[in-house]
């Protein structure tokens, strides 16, 4: 089945500084990245998503890029602010996971006023 | 409805006894998951329903664990003679199927074993 590893598992950064979080996934036929964030005691929620047809996608201050070649997608937050703190998760379906996401470990970021 | 509505929200129950956890997926929804969240850790998929085919139970980490859908609908998960290591938040999700989708969470049941 489908392997996610997620980097780095916590990262710590100064308002208005950018943030990147990486995925590596093992299943060349995955074809669906979303990203999750889950706030302290919360459900996730889903804020970007990106399909293996596009190479990035933008909304306002994130985006993802997504590498096939490599396996790989990163999730990029420009100009973060203290409400971007939170547990994101990457995750990715398709191939021998159709229809089912197998989920990063998690990354906690923290975003220092 | 509107959202994924899982209950209980809490449940507190004393080892060896048994549980049901309760999700409603958003109307029209033929796919529903179970995922595990031990606290301060990451999402384990437990099993998965889609239309009338047969649940992926892959996940499901012992014999005591169990789910069903009714109607294509509603789903409970029961949890046979719990153990303290079965503690964690068990989230429900649902998406439309037929593809590939970002799934909606419910607020989750957090279950805790005395």
């Amino acid at each position: 089945g489908e392997n996610v590893e997620q980097h780095p598992s916590t990262l710590s950064v100064q308002e208005g500084d950018s943030a990147v979080i990486k995925c590596t996934y093992s299943d060349s036929a995955s074809n669906y990245f979303p990203w999750y964030k889950q706030e302290l005691g919360k459900r996730p929620q889903l804020i970007i998503d990106i399909r293996s047809n596009v190479g990035e996608k933008k909304d306002q201050r994130i985006a993802v890029t997504l590498n096939k070649t490599a396996k790989h997608f990163s999730l990029h937050i420009t100009e973060t602010q203290p409400e971007d703190s939170a547990v994101y998760f990457c995750a990715a379906s398709g191939g021998t996971s159709y229809g089912k996401l197998t989920f990063g470990q998690g990354t906690i970021l923290t975003v220092h006023p | 409805g509107a959202g994924v509505s899982q209950s209980p929200s809490n449940k507190v129950t004393e080892k060896g006894k048994d549980v049901e956890l309760r999700c409603d997926p958003i109307s029209g929804h033929t796919a529903l998951y179970w995922y595990r969240q031990s606290l301060g850790q990451g999402l384990e998929f437990l099993i998965y329903f889609q239309g009338n085919s047969a649940p992926d139970k892959s996940g499901l980490p012992s014999d005591r664990f169990s789910a069903e859908r009714t109607g294509g609908s509603v789903s409970t998960l029961t949890i046979q003679r719990t153990q303290q290591e079965d503690s964690a938040v068990y989230l429900c999700a649902s998406n439309p199927g037929q593809g590939n989708y970002g799934y909606t969470f419910g607020s989750g049941t957090r279950l805790t074993v005395v």
